[in-house]
């Protein structure tokens, strides 16, 4: 009965590969977030999305892209790893775009 | 632009005593959300408690209380009867619905001695 997934949990990989991390939520929310939490756990926001449509795109390198195939999903892709991409990556859901936010498991990806 | 201090990086509390985590944050906005996650060292995000800025009535859960001054722009967090699962970095946030972005603090380590 898990609410918001996240797949891998934890990715490590070389400098230059291209990796992708799913999110899946089942509490039929209509808005999905992405948000990097760096070394000292400090959590901002990447992108977020409304019905599949992008609503917010904060400064991120074009490397990394989000991908909404459907309300209950937001994968994002990242091109190109650099070694300060190493952080958590937290998918999160919300029922509309003023709502508490609920957030997954995270990602831990370590780039070397 | 929004922003959320956090002035104590690092908290301690015996055991089944109180203590009261201190959050400050910066608007012109009179409308808006603020909240309390809690992230344990399993690294999940786990809502503590939430708070719109036009209740007057402080939010509670079970133990966890807070203290709003929307004058003093001030959000502090209470967890009484202090429990070892307790134990976490504890964020405060802040949202507002014209921006649509949940800002964060950078959080307060909260340890529980036995």
């Amino acid at each position: 009965d898990t609410a918001v997934s996240q797949t891998p949990k934890y990715l490590v990989t070389q400098m230059g590969n291209d990796k992708s991390i799913k999110c899946e939520q089942n509490l039929g929310h209509d808005t999905m977030y992405w948000y990097k939490q760096d070394s000292k756990k400090f959590l901002k926001i990447m992108f977020s999305y409304n019905n599949k449509e992008l609503i917010i795109n904060e400064t991120v390198p074009n490397r990394f892209s989000p991908k909404s195939p459907d309300k209950a999903h937001l994968n994002l892709h990242i091109n190109s790893l650099e070694l300060g991409d190493s952080a958590v990556y937290f998918c999160a859901s919300s029922h509309s775009r003023v709502d508490t936010q609920y957030f997954g498991p995270g990602t831990r990806l370590t780039v070397l | 632009a929004q922003t959320v201090t956090q002035s104590q990086p690092e908290m301690s509390v015996q055991e089944a005593e109180t203590v009261t985590l201190s959050c400050t944050y910066d608007t012109s906005e009179s409308d808006y959300y603020l909240f309390w996650y809690k992230q344990p060292p399993s690294r999940q995000m786990i809502l503590v408690i939430r708070q719109e800025a036009y209740k007057q009535q402080n939010a509670t859960e079970n133990r966890f209380s807070v203290n709003f001054q929307k004058a003093a722009k001030s959000f502090s967090l209470k967890i009484s009867d202090s429990q070892l699962g307790d134990a976490a970095m504890y964020f405060c946030a802040y949202f507002q619905g014209g921006s649509e972005k949940l800002v964060f603090g950078k959080g307060t380590k909260l340890t529980v001695n036995p």
